[in-house]
């Protein structure tokens, strides 16, 4: 079974450029998360879809982040425009179910640079 | 005060030490608990679950105290392939996971 997929795996901007990230997760898993992972820091939860809705999207700095599911399968993150401080890996999670706990799959993270 | 404190460590240990990690998390209607494993430049990946009457995989032992909102890690006979980060993570409604910022391993030779 394939995993979550992501690309670019790696991303340099200057500050004030705005960059797209893309997210394929695992076949028919309904749950998509996006999460930012600063160096030294655990995963940081910025939005959760089930199908094209969003669940959660308490956390995301709606600013300057964006992120749409518009057909329930893959997803895209935007940042627009990048600060210095959104320098960071971001992750793209999956999992089947919402509501009770099911395990969320990662994926290899796209490694951003804002300089 | 963070949701879920970690010791940062870096742990260095020798092979075949034991070593424990311990978390504590804020919110008690955390629902669900969690060990998992990061190794550098890499995505985290489910290590384990983590129950009250506590729950064991092969040289792994995880214990959860809900009155103490404290959660623990115990590695036997350690091996040069557990070099990594373990994130104690806890689930809130909705399947929301929270991480803590991680412990460092090193196993040395």
């Amino acid at each position: 079974e394939a995993g979550v997929a992501q690309s670019p795996r790696y991303k340099i901007i200057e500050k004030r450029q705005s960059v797209a990230f893309w997210c394929n997760p695992i076949s028919g898993h309904a749950t998509l998360y996006w999460y930012q992972q600063i160096l030294g820091q655990g995963p940081k939860l910025l939005i959760q879809f089930q199908n094209n809705g969003v669940v959660d999207d308490s956390q995301l700095p709606k600013d300057r982040f964006s992120a749409e599911r518009l057909k329930g399968v893959d997803s895209t993150l935007k940042i627009q425009p990048a600060k210095l401080e959104d320098s960071a890996v971001y992750l793209c999670a999956s999992s089947s179910l919402v509501g009770s706990y099911n395990e969320q799959f990662f994926g290899p993270g796209t490694r951003l640079t804002v300089l | 005060r963070k949701e879920v404190e970690q010791d940062p460590g870096p742990f260095n240990v020798p092979e075949g030490a034991t070593v424990a990690f311990n978390c504590t998390y804020s919110n008690s209607a955390s629902q669900s608990f969690f060990w998992y494993r990061q190794d550098c430049r890499k995505e985290p990946k489910l290590l384990m679950s983590v129950y009250s009457s506590g729950n064991e995989d092969g040289r792994f032992t995880a214990q959860l105290n809900r009155a103490s909102q404290y959660i623990s890690l115990l590695i036997r006979d350690s091996k040069l392939s557990d070099s990594a980060t373990y994130l104690c993570v806890v689930s809130e409604y909705g399947n929301k996971l929270v991480f803590g910022a991680g412990t460092i391993l090193r196993v040395k030779s």
